[in-house]
């Protein structure tokens, strides 16, 4: 599905550094999730928008910010990286206006090592 | 908030057999409940949900079952095929929350053939 995108794939990174994970869609979809995955703790919620100036905390937002620069762009930014914060990150879109308006289409996953 | 368990985190399964993944789920309010498979290094796609006010709902091979008393939900799976092998993830929602999805830790499907 490449109607969802995420850039980089993979990234490697050391303590202390900004990292930014962007995600682009042309689904016209106006909601955007940012989740991360780890092993045995499902997907959790770190940000999400509703639309360009929407913005809300999920479960997980401390260490994370995010911006909304089109509806088509939502960008995380991990200000200062820690180990822990080594994860798989995905972005995913849902639309209110569509017929299924409660499925969400994830991007393809960036996998963030902090070393 | 609400909080989904799901059990078994690991599950391992004869070809033709069938396999049932169990959630629970804490928010009496939510009202939607998908489940979403995800094969090795992709991403995770919806493969069936159910709302409230349906018990059970079935797609060829996949079924869900919803016991709101109990606030438990199930994904069946019959006829089990090597190309089921994955991560399943139920998640719970509902409507004012606007599509946010609280997912289970995940089930990993092996299908042995």
């Amino acid at each position: 599905d490449a109607d969802v995108t995420q850039t980089p794939r993979n990234r490697i990174t050391k303590t202390g550094k900004r990292i930014m994970l962007e995600c682009s869609q042309t689904k016209g979809h106006d909601r955007m999730y940012w989740y991360r995955q780890d092993p045995g703790l499902g997907l959790r919620l770190i940000y999400y928008s509703f639309d360009v100036k929407d913005i809300n905390k999920g479960e997980i937002s401390d260490g994370y910010s995010v911006s909304r620069q089109a509806q088509a762009k939502f960008s995380l930014s991990l200000e200062s990286a820690i180990p822990n914060q080594t994860a798989l990150y995905f972005c995913a879109t849902s639309d209110l206006g569509t017929p299924r308006a409660n499925e969400q289409f994830f991007g393809p996953g960036t996998r963030l090592t902090v070393l | 908030g609400e909080n989904v368990e799901q059990h078994p985190s690991t599950l391992s399964v004869q070809e033709g057999d069938s396999a049932v993944i169990k959630c629970t789920y804490s928010d009496s309010a939510s009202n939607y409940f998908p489940w979403y498979k995800q094969e090795l290094g992709k991403r995770p796609q919806l493969i069936i949900d159910i709302r409230s006010n349906v018990g059970e709902k079935k797609d060829q091979r996949i079924a869900v079952t919803l016991n709101k008393t109990a606030k438990h939900f199930s994904l069946h799976i019959t006829e089990t095929q090597p190309e089921d092998s994955a991560v399943y993830f139920c998640a719970a929602s509902r409507n004012n929350a606007g599509n946010m999805l609280t997912f289970g830790g995940g089930t990993r499907l092996m299908v042995k053939p």
